[in-house]
């Protein structure tokens, strides 16, 4: 089941402009991680925020979670057109489970 | 980064042939693989969970017998679809985990595009 909800479902942004996008989930995590999905090809992992972290920074990326309200952000600062791609939230549960559940996702277009 | 080659990218087939997904874990070894189903502009569904050397755990609704999945070495994994049929048509992804880097993080194969005609 998809435990993830993205939101905006998608955006479109000039370059040089942040792009944030936002998560949801519903159970108690482990951690979550943020992916990212060019057209038609895998997934990249961008970066992983633990439980007990607030706030992690990775080159332009900025990812912040709030356990409290089951949410997290992925912030996206100065884009460019290279970060056109889908982005998907997901979770790992509690209860040692390997597995990962994946948000809907959101596809961010950067217009040059 | 970790990296998996999946194989093939693309396939298109007749209904009712069974078509078969490689996953590889090239420069690591995988005890666990992850295969996903994506349907267009969707997000990824997990299908089954890998295991070398034992049978896969498949996900609630996923049949077993049509998915079959095995996972013979630690560096490889295939799935077949069984007699397949145009609503199988969708876009497959597999994952490995390396036991060697961060536990948690996911790789991925580029994904195989299965169209049946």
């Amino acid at each position: 089941s998809q435990q993830g909800e993205e939101d905006p479902q998608a955006l479109s942004i000039q370059e040089g402009e942040n792009a944030t996008m936002n998560c949801s989930y519903k159970t108690s995590i482990n951690n979550l991680q943020w992916y990212r999905q060019n057209s038609g090809r895998g997934l990249v992992h961008l970066i992983l925020i633990r439980s007990n972290e607030r706030e992690k920074h990775s080159g332009r990326l900025r990812v912040t979670l709030d356990t409290s309200k089951k949410s997290s952000s992925l912030l996206i600062t100065a884009s460019r057109a290279a970060d056109t791609a889908s982005y998907f939230c997901a979770t790992e549960t509690q209860g040692g489970s390997e597995k990962l559940v994946f948000g809907k996702g959101t596809k961010l277009t950067v217009n040059p | 980064g970790a990296v998996v080659s999946q194989h093939p990218s693309r396939v298109i087939c007749k209904s009712g042939t069974s078509v078969k997904i490689e996953c590889r874990s090239l420069d690591f070894q995988a005890t666990t693989m992850f295969w996903y189903r994506q349907f267009p502009k969707q997000s990824l569904m997990l299908m089954a969970t890998s295991n070398e050397g034992s049978k896969a755990t498949y996900e609630q609704g996923v049949e077993k017998d049509k998915f079959l999945i095995n996972h013979a070495s630690l560096t490889l994994s295939t799935l077949t679809v069984t007699s397949a049929h145009p609503e199988d048509s969708s876009f497959y992804i597999c994952s490995a985990r390396d036991p060697g880097r961060t536990k948690n993080i996911q790789y991925f194969g580029a994904g195989t595009r299965l169209s049946v005609l």
